[in-house]
Formats: C-alpha cells, structure tokens, sequence
C-alpha cells in the first residue's frame, strides 16, 4: 500500500533549537498538509500545498513556522526557534484533488515533537 | 478555528451495541468525510458523502448528511474491540480553498468487550 513517510517518527529538542520534520507525500498527489495535533487545540491545519504551491499558511504561526516543497516527494516543516508550547505531534497528509471538491487524505504515522 | 464540531465529545458503549457520533459543521461543503484515529496514529479515512447525498453506507458504517443543518452523524453498527478510536469529521468550505480539509474536535469511542 502507499503511504506517507514521515521522518523523524520522535524528536526531543531543547527551546531554542531549530526543528525540521520532513514528508514524503504518495507519489502522484497533488495536495499536502501538515498539521497539528494538541489535546487542548485538537488538530489544526498550519499549512496546504497544491501542485507543490503554498496556497495557505494561515495557521501557521509565521514568525517561527515555515513550510516548503521543494520537489513533488519532500515536504518540510521547520521550526526555529522552537519553543515548549510547540510541542504536539506532527502530521503530515497527502491527497488527490478531483472534480467536486473530493479530496481524500492519507496521513503519516506523525512526528511527536517535545520541546524542554 | 475548528470547522466541525463532534458530539459527544466521549463515548463509552458495550461490544455488540451500536455507536452514533455527530458532526455540526459552520460553512457549505462540497463533502464532509470521517476518519478515525487510533491511539498513536495517524487518522485514516472511513468515508466520504457529498453534499447531494443524504445518506451513504459502507460495511457496519453509515453516514448521514442534513446540509439544511449543516450536520452529519456516523453509525457504527454492531461495534467490537477494535473500533475503539477517535472518530472525526473533515470538511473543505469551497469559497476557501475547495480542498482545504478542516477537522473536528473529534468523538472518543471506546468500546468495552
């Protein structure tokens, strides 16, 4: 089956540290997402991809997040600096967008990130 | 800010019972979709209704969709062990971004066997 790779699956960093989660989309899909995963905040979506162009980051919190495809097989999240309250679990999807607005998700096992 | 709501927010239920989640949504769709997640993972996609269908099944799964209410419900019938997850609802608001997928706060199953 395909399926989103997403590395690293766990990362522990002190504040201050820069992060970078990396994502390997399914092969032939035109959408990627990356998002956020908090008990208190559920998951929010930070950043969207199509066609490898970011059509919205509004989540993101811009003085610290950034995200970028720099080809069709790698998407990347960086943090810099990072901060305690970053600390969540990544995730990553991809998706075919069709006719109607159908788009269905397939998600990576998630990058757990903790920030001491 | 969340585009879907789930309620209950828990749900606990023997093995064997049928299990009913619910979904409020804010904006029009072309789609609403479910997904689950269980613990440790990434969600996986259940089901995908459109905005022209009131109601779609798929194995112990059914879906309904009162765009009037701007509110879907997921049954799972029959349920077991292993349908223990959390249970969300994914939209896109077509004037957005039509494939923008905005989640729930989702639905904690747990099912007692």
């Amino acid at each position: 089956d395909a399926r989103v790779t997403q590395t690293p699956r766990h990362k522990v960093t002190e504040m201050g540290q820069e992060v970078t989660m990396r994502c390997q989309p399914i092969l032939g899909h035109n959408t990627v997402f990356w998002y956020r995963q908090t008990m208190m905040q559920g998951l929010e979506l930070l950043a969207y991809f199509r066609n490898r162009a970011p059509l919205d980051d509004s989540g993101m919190p811009k003085d610290r997040f950034s995200a970028e495809m720099p080809d069709a097989t790698l998407a990347t999240l960086k943090i810099q600096p990072s901060e305690p309250r970053d600390s969540a679990v990544y995730f990553c999807a991809s998706g075919l967008a069709a006719g109607a607005g159908a788009n269905v998700l397939t998600f990576g096992a998630g990058s757990r990130l903790t920030v001491l | 800010s969340q585009q879907g709501e789930e309620d209950p927010q828990a749900l606990s239920i023997q093995e064997g019972e049928n299990a009913t989640m619910n979904c409020s949504y804010k904006t029009s769709i072309n789609n609403l979709q479910w997904y689950r997640q269980n613990s440790g993972r990434g969600l996986v996609h259940l089901i995908l209704i459109r905005s022209n269908e009131r109601e779609k099944h798929s194995g112990r799964l059914r879906v309904t969709l009162d765009t009037s209410k701007k509110s879907s419900s997921l049954l799972i019938t029959a349920s077991r062990a292993a349908d223990t997850a959390s249970y969300f609802c994914a939209t896109a608001d077509p004037t957005s971004g039509t494939y923008k997928y905005i989640f729930g706060t989702g639905t904690r199953l747990k099912v007692l066997a």
